[in-house]
């Protein structure tokens, strides 16, 4: 199956400091990877739809500013916290669809735990 | 986007069946219904997903209702390891994103 790596699995910054988050699809083709954040006991929320070779789709309410998107190339997105602050702590999270399929299944990463002291 | 509505929780005993249910009442005609599960601290996993017809895999079954307004994920002998978050969403069509609910937590007793 499809298999969707992120690096790195867990991150420490300091508060003000920058972090950047790599989305990896290994075996497919990704024209569309998702970045997601889910706080403790709670479900995902969808921050942006990237797609390779324009700019990111935000949902509502988040920052694209503080969090930039970037999908350069058809087998990696990245998403840089800028300027983190505590509670920007979450677990992010990026999942890739597979256009060959002509479905809509996603394949989710295994997720970055960013803990910001 | 069509939402979707499960229960919060769930418990089932080890080898025992689990029925997951959901209701989808605003789905339209070309909406997928998918099933995913998230076990503590990584990413969700598919499990399954169908259009009309009940669908078999080797992880679990889907049964569609006839008017597509709810849909059950079934476990046919629910393991520790099924333990986990089970999400159920309709994904938006055209932009495949995905919304996800509260989804259910299903906790298995040995």
């Amino acid at each position: 199956g499809a298999v969707v790596s992120q690096h790195p699995s867990r991150v420490i910054c300091k508060s003000g400091t920058s972090v950047k988050i790599e989305c990896r699809s290994l075996d497919f083709q990704a024209t569309t990877m998702f970045w997601y954040r889910q706080f403790p006991k709670q479900s995902l929320m969808l921050m942006a739809t990237s797609n390779e070779g324009s700019k990111a789709t935000y949902e509502q309410g988040v920052e694209k500013d503080k969090f930039l998107i970037n999908h350069a190339s058809l087998t990696l997105s990245t998403l840089t916290v800028t300027s983190a602050h505590p509670e920007d702590s979450s677990f992010y999270i990026c999942s890739a669809n597979d256009p060959r399929t002509g479905r809509y299944e996603q394949y989710f990463g295994p997720g970055t735990r960013l803990t910001v002291t | 986007d069509a939402k979707t509505t499960q229960p919060n929780s769930m418990e089932s005993n080890e080898e025992e069946p689990v029925h997951l249910p959901c209701n989808h009442s605003t789905i339209s005609g070309t909406d997928y219904i998918h099933w995913y599960r998230q076990l503590p601290s990584q990413g969700p996993e598919y499990v399954i997903h169908g259009l009309t017809s009940n669908v078999n895999n080797r992880m679990a079954s889907l049964a569609i209702a006839e008017d597509r307004k709810s849909s059950t994920l079934i476990l046919h002998r629910a393991t520790l390891r099924d333990a986990a978050v089970y999400y159920c969403i309709l994904p938006t069509s055209g932009t495949y994103k995905y919304i996800f609910g509260t989804g259910t937590r299903l906790k298995v007793l040995a």
